[in-house]
């Protein structure tokens, strides 16, 4: 199975921050690596798919990069309901596998 | 609008069976395929599997091979997922999610969830 490895595990900052998430890939992934932004008690939501490609409705202070192993997920400017927890997803075979998880903390 | 409804909270035996549903409004039920994932207390997401709305197919992980039985009626837009032999650490909150297509393997829908507790 392919392993997906995020950095930081949490992470502190304000309103207004710029905010970098890392993931990246036990092998080649292509550009099939997804980010997911999860809330206590609702369901996840699809941010960008295929490496840099917004999901329709998200603002367009998400972004994300990469490709083959490394990849990125950045918040332009930090707004108050961006506190959450994001996750990488690659969807390049099955099983597909996620990462740990980024806790993004006030 | 697109929608995903599971059914309510389970608590189930060691060795039970757990069937969740998963009824879908909103859109073409054979259109998208269907996935399933868990996340248990502290751990990060697991894929369970997928299965192919509108042909049946199926792909399970591997760690649930002989446990696990998705089904789906494209007459209800509805999926299910049921686990057998059910544990401890099978306690977690299981969702539906749908995939972009058929075959992309990433979910952009997701139900709200259904926590299943596995207590004696």
């Amino acid at each position: 199975d392919i392993q997906m490895t995020q950095s930081p595990s949490s992470l502190s900052a304000s309103v207004g921050d710029r905010v970098t998430i890392t993931c990246r890939a036990s092998q080649n992934i292509a550009s099939y690596l997804n980010w997911y932004q999860c809330k206590p008690g609702k369901a996840p939501k699809l941010l960008i798919y295929a490496a840099s490609n917004l999901q329709t409705g998200v603002p367009s202070r998400f972004s994300g990069s990469g490709s083959v192993t490394d990849f990125t997920l950045t918040i332009s400017s930090l707004q108050p309901e961006d506190f959450a927890t994001y996750y990488c997803q690659h969807s390049y075979s099955t099983p597909v596998t996620f990462g740990q998880g980024t806790k993004l903390e006030i | 609008q697109v929608q995903l409804v599971q059914s309510g909270a389970e608590v189930k035996i060691p060795g039970a069976s757990v069937k969740v549903f998963c009824k879908t409004s909103g859109y073409t039920f054979t259109s998208h395929a269907i996935h399933w994932v868990r996340q248990a207390p502290g751990q990060r997401l697991e894929w369970m599997g997928w299965i192919h709305t509108g042909n049946g197919n199926t792909i399970y992980s591997q760690n649930f091979q002989d446990r696990i039985s998705f089904t789906r009626d494209p007459s209800a837009s509805t999926a299910y997922m049921e686990l057998n032999s059910l544990r401890f650490e099978d306690t977690a909150v299981y969702s539906c999610a749908r995939d972009r297509g058929l075959q992309y393997y990433d979910m952009d829908v997701w139900g709200q969830g259904t926590t299943v507790t596995v207590s004696s």
